[in-house]
C-alpha cells in the first residue's frame, strides 16, 4: 500500500500566530510532495511542489514567505502558515509521489487533509 | 493553462440507478486522468487512473472512459448505492515544475437516495 498521513487533522488558532502542518509518507519514499488548499465547494488548488532537499516551487499567486514549505527528508514535508489570518482558513491537503516503473506512471497519494480555522 | 470542468455540479439519484459523471479538459496534452472520491471533510481516494494511451478502465461497478483528443472523460457508476454518496473529482496530469502535476475539476457532489 501507499499511505500518507497529515498532522494535525484539525487546528484552530488565533490571528497572527503560525501553524505547522506535517505530511508524511508512511511506507514509501517520496522525492516529490505537493501541497493543495481547498475552499468550500471549490476545487483543489495546487499551492506548491516540494522536492526533497531543494526549495519548493510555488504556484502563481501563492506567497512563499507566508506559506513556508520544508521537505527535509524523503518521508516528511511541512507547511507552515505564518502570521495566519482568517482568510487563510481552509482545508489543506498534501500528496506524495510514489515512483512507478517510469515517470509517466508515478502516482500521487493524498493525505487526509488538515482543517485550519483562524479566529 | 489547463482547465478542468465537471458536469453536473451536483446529482441526486435513487438507489439502484446507473449514472454518468462528466469531465472535460482544455489541453489534451495529458499523461493520465484520474477519478477521485472525497467524503465530507476527508482527503481523496483514488478510484481509477487512465493512462493517456488508454481508452477506459474498470473497477467493480465503476467504469471510466477517456477521449483524449476531444478532452473528455466519463465516470459510469452502475447500480448506485447510498454508500456511493460523495464528491467525485476528476484530475488530469501534466508535466510542470520538474514533476507531474494534477489539475482538478470542482467535482460532482453525488447523493444516492435509499
Amino acid at each position: 500500500g501507499a499511505v500518507v498521513s497529515q498532522h494535525p487533522s484539525r487546528v484552530i488558532c488565533k490571528s497572527g500566530t503560525s501553524v505547522k502542518i506535517e505530511c508524511r509518507s508512511l511506507d514509501f519514499q517520496a522525492t516529490t510532495m505537493f501541497w493543495y488548499r481547498q475552499f468550500p465547494k471549490k476545487s483543489l488548488m495546487l499551492m506548491a511542489t516540494s522536492n526533497e532537499g531543494s526549495k519548493a516551487t510555488y504556484e502563481q499567486g501563492v506567497e512563499k514567505d507566508k506559506f513556508l514549505i520544508n521537505h527535509a527528508s524523503l518521508t516528511l514535508s511541512t507547511l507552515t502558515v505564518t502570521s495566519a489570518h482568517p482568510e487563510d482558513s481552509s482545508f489543506y491537503i498534501c500528496s506524495a509521489t510514489k515512483r512507478g516503473p517510469s515517470q509517466s506512471t508515478d502516482t500521487q497519494y493524498f493525505g487526509p487533509g488538515t482543517r485550519l480555522t483562524v479566529l | 493553462k489547463q482547465e478542468v470542468t465537471q458536469i453536473p455540479a451536483a446529482l441526486s439519484v435513487p438507489e439502484g440507478e446507473n449514472l454518468v459523471l462528466n469531465c472535460s479538459f482544455t489541453d489534451s496534452a495529458i499523461y493520465n486522468l484520474q477519478w477521485f472520491r472525497q467524503d465530507p471533510g476527508k482527503g481523496l481516494t483514488s478510484l481509477l487512473l487512465i493512462q493517456s494511451s488508454q481508452r477506459e478502465q474498470t473497477s467493480g461497478r465503476l467504469n471510466a472512459s477517456l477521449d483524449k483528443s476531444s478532452g473528455r472523460s466519463t465516470l459510469y457508476i452502475a447500480a448506485s448505492q447510498p454508500g456511493d454518496s460523495a464528491t467525485y473529482l476528476c484530475a488530469v496530469s501534466q508535466w510542470g515544475a520538474g514533476s507531474y502535476q494534477l489539475t482538478f475539476g470542482k467535482g460532482t457532489k453525488l447523493s444516492v437516495i435509499p
